[in-house]
C-alpha cells in the first residue's frame, strides 16, 4: 500500500489566495483527520470524517478553513482567504475503526507571505 | 493549563545510553496512550499503544502508564543515533463525543550521538 498520500508537498502563496490541500486515505480506512503542526502549538486536530461524515470540527480556526470528504478515497482542505498565520504544516491521517492506530500523510508545507 | 504536557527537551545522549521521554496530562478519562515518532520533514508514525495502565515492551522499547499520577512514560534501550527524531505522546478517552480524537503532546526532540 502506498500509505497516505498529500498534496501538494510544498504550497507558497501570498495573503488572500485560496489554498486547496488534498488527501488520499489509505485504501479500506474509514476515518481521516486533518492536523495542523506549528513550532508554537504543536500538532492540533482540526476536523475528522467517518465514512465520508464530518464528525468534529471544532479543531477548525475560523470560517476561512473549510473541509469536504466527497468519497472514501479523496478529501480536500481549503483556506479562503488565506493569511500568514496559516503558515504551518498540514497532516491529513487515516485510520481504521477508531483513532488509535492512526497513519499521517507526509504533510504539506504551506507557507503565506 | 495544557491537557497533555512534555517537555519539549532537546534531549541529547550518547549513543547506548537509555532514553526516558515523559508526559503528564490532566484528563481522567483518557484511556489509550500512544507514543508517536516523527522524523525530520515526515509524517508522524505509530511506535507504540498502550490501553489503560500498565507496561508494554517491544524490542529497545517500553511504554508505562501510571494512570494513578496521569503519567506516561517511553523507555529506550541501547538508544541509537538512527533513534534521533521527535517523540510525540498522544491520548484518547473511550468514546463518546470524543472518539475518535487524540491530544497530543508537544513533542521531544531527541539526538542521539555516536
Amino acid at each position: 500500500d502506498a500509505g497516505v498520500i498529500q498534496s501538494p508537498r510544498h504550497e507558497v502563496t501570498e495573503m488572500g489566495q485560496e489554498v486547496t490541500l488534498r488527501c488520499k486515505p489509505i485504501s479500506g480506512h474509514d476515518y481521516l483527520f486533518w492536523y495542523r503542526q506549528t513550532m508554537m502549538r504543536g500538532l492540533e486536530l482540526l476536523i475528522y470524517f467517518n465514512n465520508n461524515v464530518p464528525i468534529d470540527d471544532s479543531g477548525m480556526p475560523e470560517d476561512r478553513f473549510s473541509a469536504k470528504m466527497p468519497n472514501a478515497s479523496f478529501s480536500t482542505l481549503k483556506i479562503q482567504p488565506s493569511e500568514p498565520r496559516d503558515s504551518a504544516v498540514y497532516f491529513c491521517a487515516s485510520s481504521l475503526q477508531g483513532a488509535e492506530t492512526q497513519y499521517f500523510g507526509p504533510g504539506t508545507r504551506l507557507l503565506v507571505l | 493549563q495544557k491537557e497533555v504536557e512534555q517537555d519539549p527537551g532537546p534531549l541529547s545522549v550518547p549513543e547506548g545510553a537509555i532514553v526516558s521521554l515523559n508526559c503528564t496530562y490532566s484528563n481522567s478519562a483518557f484511556q489509550y496512550f500512544m507514543w508517536y515518532r516523527q522524523y525530520s520533514r515526515k509524517g508522524p508514525e505509530l511506535l507504540m499503544y498502550t490501553y489503560s495502565s500498565g507496561n508494554k515492551e517491544d524490542g529497545r522499547f517500553t511504554a508505562q502508564v501510571d494512570k494513578s499520577s496521569k503519567y506516561i512514560s517511553l523507555f529506550i534501550r541501547d538508544s541509537q543515533p538512527s533513534d534521533s527524531a521527535t517523540y510525540l505522546c498522544a491520548m484518547s478517552d473511550e468514546g463518546g463525543t470524543s472518539y475518535g480524537k487524540l491530544t497530543f503532546g508537544q513533542g521531544t526532540i531527541l539526538t542521539v550521538h555516536p
